[in-house]
């Protein structure tokens, strides 16, 4: 089935660009998602992009997408502390399930 | 409005308490979903329900009984759960059940004594 690989942890200084990368295995997803989860929270959607695009930005976020290589990435400009999060990536698997990554841990430091 | 609401935000109950999750949406979405996450783990999903039908079931166990009263509303009827069952559950929404973009509710942290 529809597997989503992401690192679990990611350290960055404040100001610095952050990029959380993804891996999945299922091109067949019409769309791909960044969900961000705070502290206590449920999973916001950050953004997402269709699967025959190769980038979309949005303010400070850029998501990059290679479909040859099944690569997802996400790039925060201007990491604030705000920022601090889990974010997961996911996308569509089979029968319209959306998969998640085991998410990425985003430490910003000061 | 493009929010999920759940209700309640924390839950403590005893093994042999029946209790109830309820989720609420008003952006006309026909798919409503409940996930289970466990601390530094991602969501599982446990049902689907679609134009309010269970479509999705992912082999939940009985004590977890979903209903959805119409397409606004979502409950999740608890009995006689497990100290492993102690979580955080996620009511979601999507325009349609197709691989659609998630709209989550905060959860309810659940603790079963």
């Amino acid at each position: 089935g529809e597997d989503v690989e992401q690192s679990l942890f990611l350290s960055v200084r404040e100001g610095d660009s952050s990029v959380i990368n993804c891996t999945y295995t299922d091109s067949s997803s019409t769309y791909l998602y960044w969900y961000k989860q705070e502290p206590g929270a449920g999973l916001q959607l950050l953004t997402y992009i269709f699967s025959n695009m190769d980038m979309k930005q949005d303010q400070r976020l850029t998501v990059l997408l290679n479909k040859k290589d099944k690569h997802l990435s996400l790039r925060i400009a201007d990491t604030q502390t705000g920022d601090s999060a889990i974010y997961f990536c996911a996308g569509g698997g089979r029968d319209d399930k959306i998969i998640f990554g085991k998410g990425t841990r985003l430490h910003i430091l000061p | 409005d493009t929010e999920v609401t759940q209700t309640p935000k924390h839950l403590v109950m005893g093994m042999t308490n029946k209790k109830s999750l309820k989720c609420e949406q008003h952006m006309g979405h026909r798919a409503m979903y409940w996930y289970k996450q466990k601390a530094k783990k991602p969501p599982e999903l446990m049902f689907v329900y679609s134009y309010e039908k269970l479509s999705i079931n992912e082999s939940v166990p009985s004590r977890f009984s979903p209903e959805c009263p119409n397409s606004s509303l979502l409950n999740l009827h608890l009995h006689a759960l497990q100290p492993e069952d102690s979580a955080l559950y996620l009511c979601a929404s999507s325009q349609v059940n197709s691989g659609e973009k998630l709209f989550f509710g905060s959860g309810t942290q659940l603790s079963v004594l």
